[in-house]
């Protein structure tokens, strides 16, 4: 059983600061990480993915990958209250087309 | 291209009845997903086809529920004989052709179709 867990949350932060969010995997053989967006009654959208050890930038955004640890996190810099969603992380096994989520982390910046 | 289109966006049925949720995936995509998503979990892998085949679906879908992607080219999932716990949003997403490690195995989901079991 491929699993992939999250805090469920809610994280909440102030405005301006730097939001965590982490993610666990079980399958070690996983080689392509995702991070997406739900808002509240939305469908999930696309932050970036990552397939490689390290970090990945895109504007306020970085995805951090350790396979050897197995996680992945994703960070979000200068949070806005707009960023107020439910991050789910998903994770394909190798050579699998077939992502499984985690249950989400919910994220909520407050003024 | 308008992306991935579900519908209908909500149904509302009797337990016992039977439904149909359509999705018309990015045209250029060759891949296909169903997810059922409850209030607080995750997207549920339901099943998934690349062109018109079938090549994989959970163990955890009953054979009440069926699916299929004709031409390779729509899709539907058809839930026969529903039960309350079928109530769920059930979302469709496509992505291109590629080796896993690329940006083609990124999943474009549509609005999804918001089930309720009376």
């Amino acid at each position: 059983q491929k699993e992939v867990e999250q805090n469920s949350g809610p994280l909440s932060v102030p405005e301006g600061a730097i939001a965590s969010l982490n993610c666990t995997y079980s399958d070690r053989g996983s080689q392509s990480f995702f991070w997406y967006r739900q808002y509240s009654g939305k469908s999930p959208e696309l932050i970036m993915f990552i397939y490689s050890n390290g970090d990945k930038e895109d504007g306020r955004f970085t995805a951090q990958l350790n396979k050897a640890s197995q996680y992945v996190s994703l960070l979000i810099r200068d949070s806005q209250p707009s960023d107020s969603a439910t991050y789910l992380c998903a994770v394909n096994s190798g050579g699998s087309y077939i992502p499984t989520f985690g249950r989400g982390t919910s994220l909520i910046v407050h003024p | 291209d308008t992306g991935v289109s579900q519908n209908p966006r909500h149904k509302i049925t009797k337990r016992g009845q039977n439904v149909t949720f359509r999705c018309d995936p990015i045209s250029e995509h060759n891949r296909l997903y169903w997810y059922r998503q409850t209030l607080g979990q995750g997207p549920e892998f339901l099943t998934y086809f690349q062109n018109e085949a079938q090549l994989e679906k959970s163990r955890l879908l009953s054979d009440r529920f069926s699916a299929e992607r004709p031409k390779g080219s729509f899709s539907t999932l058809e839930i026969q004989r529903t039960e309350q716990g079928d109530s769920a949003m059930y979302l469709c997403a496509s992505s291109g052709i590629g080796r896993t490690g690329t940006g083609a195995n990124v999943l474009t989901f549509g609005a999804g179709s918001r089930l309720t079991v009376l």
